[in-house]
């Protein structure tokens, strides 16, 4: 059963800290979508790679937050130092082509105090 | 940016009745998706719709891809509880070349047993 998976699950941090998150994506997919979700904004794209290049990261602010792909099958997002208005939940989603169909992770729900 | 107005943007229904939902933009868009989120998941693809007038069927739900290619509906017979989510339309604007899908802001819907 191939899905995308994203840890962690939850986490809450302080003001300041550093948060990395992680996705895997499903074996053969070749791009890769971040997204933020909060109640305010709905889904917002941070950014997206297709075998493993950064094709746009418009949506991230690009002070502190980064997005890397080590290898086919992990995705990063970092942010550093994280802020409040950071809390959101993040998802990664990955597919085929960047036009197409886009599978989501169960997302990473972020709390910074 | 291309942006998709969905609507209602949530409702309240008693189990067994049927919902429909839907989704318009101002622009022409080659595919339209439905997603569906559960609470605390990722949103799943649900229906997936590549032709104009396309009418296609997942179990109790049904989506249709309009004739102007300005449009999507999603429509869900006798709702059951585990209906409840926000559900999300999605689509690939004509002539925007390689972008991700653009996203709206979702239908929040709640099932009364």
């Amino acid at each position: 059963d191939a899905r995308v998976t994203q840890t962690p699950r939850d986490k809450v941090t302080e003001m300041g800290q550093e948060v990395t998150m992680r996705c895997q994506p499903i074996l053969g997919h070749n791009t890769v979508f971040w997204y933020r979700q909060t109640m305010k904004q709905g889904l917002e794209l941070l950014a997206y790679f297709r075998n493993r290049a950064p094709l746009d990261d418009s949506g991230m602010p690009k002070d502190r937050f980064s997005a890397e792909m080590p290898d086919a099958t992990l995705a990063t997002l970092k942010i550093q130092p994280s802020e409040p208005r950071d809390s959101a939940v993040y998802f990664c989603a990955s597919g085929l082509v960047i036009e197409g169909e886009q599978f989501f992770g169960p997302g990473t729900r972020l709390t910074v105090l | 940016g291309q942006q998709l107005n969905q609507s209602p943007q949530s409702m309240f229904i008693q189990e067994g009745e049927d919902v429909s939902m839907n989704c318009t933009s101002s622009s022409i868009f080659n595919t339209w998706l439905w997603y569906k989120q559960d609470p605390g998941e990722g949103p799943v693809l649900l229906i997936a719709l590549y032709k104009a007038g396309e009418l296609t069927s997942n179990g109790r739900l049904t989506a249709q891809f309009g004739i102007t290619r300005k449009d999507s509906f999603l429509n869900i017979s006798a709702s059951i509880p585990s209906d409840v989510g926000i559900y999300f339309c999605a689509g690939q604007p004509r002539n925007s070349g390689n972008t991700p899908l653009v996203f709206g802001k979702g239908t929040r819907l709640s099932v009364i047993a």
